[in-house]
């Protein structure tokens, strides 16, 4: 069965300190997130990409977090430098990108906890 | 921005027990799923309800959307150790079917 790939899963950093997520979603999936989960609530989305596009970034802290799909395939979230509160699990998801008024399933991976000393 | 208020926040509850999770909000939603997150996972679709009323059942797990579409439920019977876990609804707004504002969550523990 098709899965969204992450890595790493664990990473502990300090703070000011760059990291960087990866993340390969499924094979044929046009749309990509990113998410910031905290411990216990629910995810947050911060960019979603359609292909290589950003569609939305509006709650992506643009001074420090950047991300990119280059290719339209895998993609890559950097944070730099990293603060005490971006501890968090950090999800990506992918879908088919569908659209009109079909539900567009999102497939999450098993995501990246940071912690950041 | 559209907010949907889980509750309770918190359960625990012994093997055999029923329970009931409520998703709402004020808004409306032209979609709502839920997932069902282990602790080091990501979270994992159970269900997806589109139209109002709808019931669906998976199991010993049942799910209802509101008729106005702004709420919805989750029951499940006779839970198990297996059921815990975090507990998230997430709807999608009318007109963006890709994109999904979470709920709250639901803690819920199952113990023997």
């Amino acid at each position: 069965e098709a899965e969204v790939a992450q890595s790493p899963r664990y990473k502990i950093t300090e703070k000011s300190q760059a990291v960087a997520f990866w993340c390969d979603p499924i094979s044929g999936h046009a749309t990509l997130y990113w998410y910031r989960q905290i411990l216990g609530q629910g995810p947050e989305l911060l960019v979603q990409f359609q292909d290589e596009s950003v569609v939305d970034d509006s709650q992506l802290p643009k001074d420090r977090f950047s991300a990119e799909r280059l290719k339209g395939v895998d993609s890559t979230l950097k944070i730099q430098p990293a603060e005490l509160g971006d501890s968090a699990m950090y999800l990506c998801a992918s879908s088919e990108g569908l659209a009109g008024g079909n539900t567009d399933t999102q497939y999450f991976g098993p995501g990246t906890r940071l912690t950041v000393l | 921005t559209q907010l949907l208020e889980q509750s309770p926040q918190f359960l625990s509850i012994q093997e055999g027990e029923n329970l009931t999770v409520y998703c709402n909000s004020s808004s409306v939603f032209s979609s709502l799923q839920w997932y069902r997150q282990e602790p080091g996972e990501g979270p994992v679709l159970l269900v997806t309800v589109v139209t109002g009323g709808e019931v669906k059942k998976l199991k010993r797990l049942t799910f209802q959307f509101g008729d106005a579409r702004k709420d919805s439920s989750l029951h499940i019977t006779a839970a198990q150790p297996g059921d815990t876990g975090l507990y998230l609804c997430a709807g999608s707004p009318p007109g963006t079917a890709s994109k999904l504002t979470f709920g709250t969550g639901t803690r819920l523990q199952v113990t023997l």
